[in-house]
């Protein structure tokens, strides 16, 4: 079946520092490919996707390219600031059927002034 | 901003007891998802309806939770008997996107999930 494997956190960095999370997964077919967001006590919310190889997805200063080849979709951002404290979820939505969203395990980021 | 509205936002119960919660999803969405977050993990779906019909439900552990959405629009889950193990947020999910078409158009939009904590 589909999945999605992250680099395991807590990942923690000083407030400008430049980020990367790693994001592989598994997939039949062309999926689609998600980051979400989520703050502490929120839900979770669409950081940026990419629907196709090559795509870049971009939002807030992050960006995530779509590699087919490598099958990987890894998160970066140049200078992160406090407030992207959370922690991040990648996710693809399979090709098929009914489209079920698969979520990995989520990285947390803590950035520190 | 639309958002999806889910209640309650805690839950403290004892085991087997039963336990109940609510979403409703933004207003034309088809799909509708309940996840379950244990603490530190992904989300885990356990439901996804079409409208009113159930199109995955292969990880809801059936003995003890059920899941419905009658009118195609709100849904509630419930949990009966709770068990210690049940204790994670459980979050609603919906989308526009139907069945079929191309992909890439399925954006999930959360609620703010219900926290449950079996004691």
């Amino acid at each position: 079946g589909d999945s999605v494997t992250q680099m395991e956190g807590p990942v923690t960095l000083s407030e400008e520092a430049f980020l990367t999370i790693n994001c592989t997964y598994t997939a039949t077919g062309y999926p689609s490919l998600f980051w979400y967001v989520q703050y502490p006590g929120e839900g979770l919310q669409l950081l940026l996707k990419a629907t196709k190889a090559d795509d870049k997805g971009s939002n807030k200063g992050f960006e995530a390219t779509y590699r087919k080849e490598t099958t990987s979709f890894h998160l970066e951002k140049g200078s992160v600031q406090v407030s992207d404290s959370a922690v991040y979820f990648c996710a693809l939505v399979n090709s098929g059927g009914y489209q079920k969203v698969t979520f990995g395990i989520g990285t947390k980021l803590q950035v520190i002034p | 901003e639309a958002e999806v509205a889910q209640s309650p936002r805690y839950k403290i119960t004892e085991k087997s007891q039963a336990v109940a919660f609510w979403c409703d999803p933004i207003s034309g969405h088809a799909t509708l998802y309940w996840y379950r977050q244990i603490l530190g993990q992904g989300p885990e779906l356990l439901v996804q309806f079409q409208d009113e019909s159930v199109v995955d439900d292969s990880q809801l552990p059936k003995d003890r939770f059920s899941a419905e959405r009658l009118k195609g629009v709100d849904s509630t889950l419930k949990i009966q008997p709770a068990e210690l193990g049940d204790s994670a947020m459980y979050l609603c999910a919906s989308s526009r996107r139907s069945a079929g078409g191309p992909s890439g158009a399925n954006v999930l939009t959360f609620g703010a999930g219900s926290r449950l904590t079996v004691l």
